[in-house]
């Protein structure tokens, strides 16, 4: 099975700043890879889908990249209400696994 | 609107059962494919099943296996999660998760807190 990976697990950083999480497959595999945004005490949502989409309603300010074994979630300009934890997750075959996280917090 | 709703969990003893149940409504259930996913107090997401509209595929993760059943009833708008010889490491909130077309996780229920204690 193909293990998810997320760096880092935790991170704070400044309203405003560039924010960059990592996630990396223990093998390659096609762009279906997915970002979701869990706030403390809410349920996850789907900020990007296949890789680089953004899903309807999701801010600019998020976007995705990367192919093969190696994707990336960027938040271009970190706002308060972004504060919570990141997962991926490779979502066309089972198992549908996620990463272990990324806690994005405010400095 | 869409609306997922789980229901039926509680505080089992180690080796008991429990019925998950997620009621759904604002779409077509019967066109979606659907998933299970849990979450241990301060830990992260856990994908745990999937099945496919017409139920003629079903998927599991390793650590439920053989343990807990999924099914679901199209015309009741519903999917179910059957677990059995649960284990204290099966305490965690349930989700009940939708597969957007294309697969990734477009909607979440509330989730349903699943307790195994003595």
């Amino acid at each position: 099975d193909i293990q998810m990976t997320q760096s880092p697990s935790s991170l704070s950083a400044s309203v405003g700043d560039r924010v960059t999480i990592t996630c990396r497959a223990s093998q390659g595999f096609n762009n279906y890879l997915a970002w979701y945004q869990q706030k403390p005490g809410k349920v996850p949502n789907l900020l990007i889908y296949s890789a680089s989409t953004l899903q309807s309603g999701v801010p600019s300010r998020f976007s995705g990249s990367g192919s093969g074994t190696d994707f990336t979630l960027t938040i271009s300009s970190l706002q308060p209400e972004d504060v919570g934890t990141y997962y991926c997750q490779k979502y066309y075959e089972a198992p549908k696994t996620f990463g272990q996280g990324t806690k994005v917090e405010i400095k | 609107e869409v609306q997922l709703v789980e229901s039926g969990g509680g505080l089992v003893q180690p080796g008991g059962s429990l019925r998950l149940s997620c009621t759904t409504s604002g779409f077509t259930f019967s066109t979606y494919d659907m998933n299970w996913v849990r979450q241990a107090p301060g830990r992260g997401l856990e994908w745990l099943s999937f099945i496919t509209k017409s139920s003629n595929t079903i998927y599991y993760a390793d650590s439920i296996k053989g343990r807990f059943t999924t099914s679901r009833d199209n015309a009741r708008n519903s999917l179910y999660l059957q677990m059995n010889s649960l284990r204290a490491e099966d305490t965690a909130a349930y989700y009940c998760v939708r597969d957007r077309a294309g697969g990734a996780f477009d909607y979440w229920g509330q989730g349903t807190l699943v307790t195994v204690s003595s």
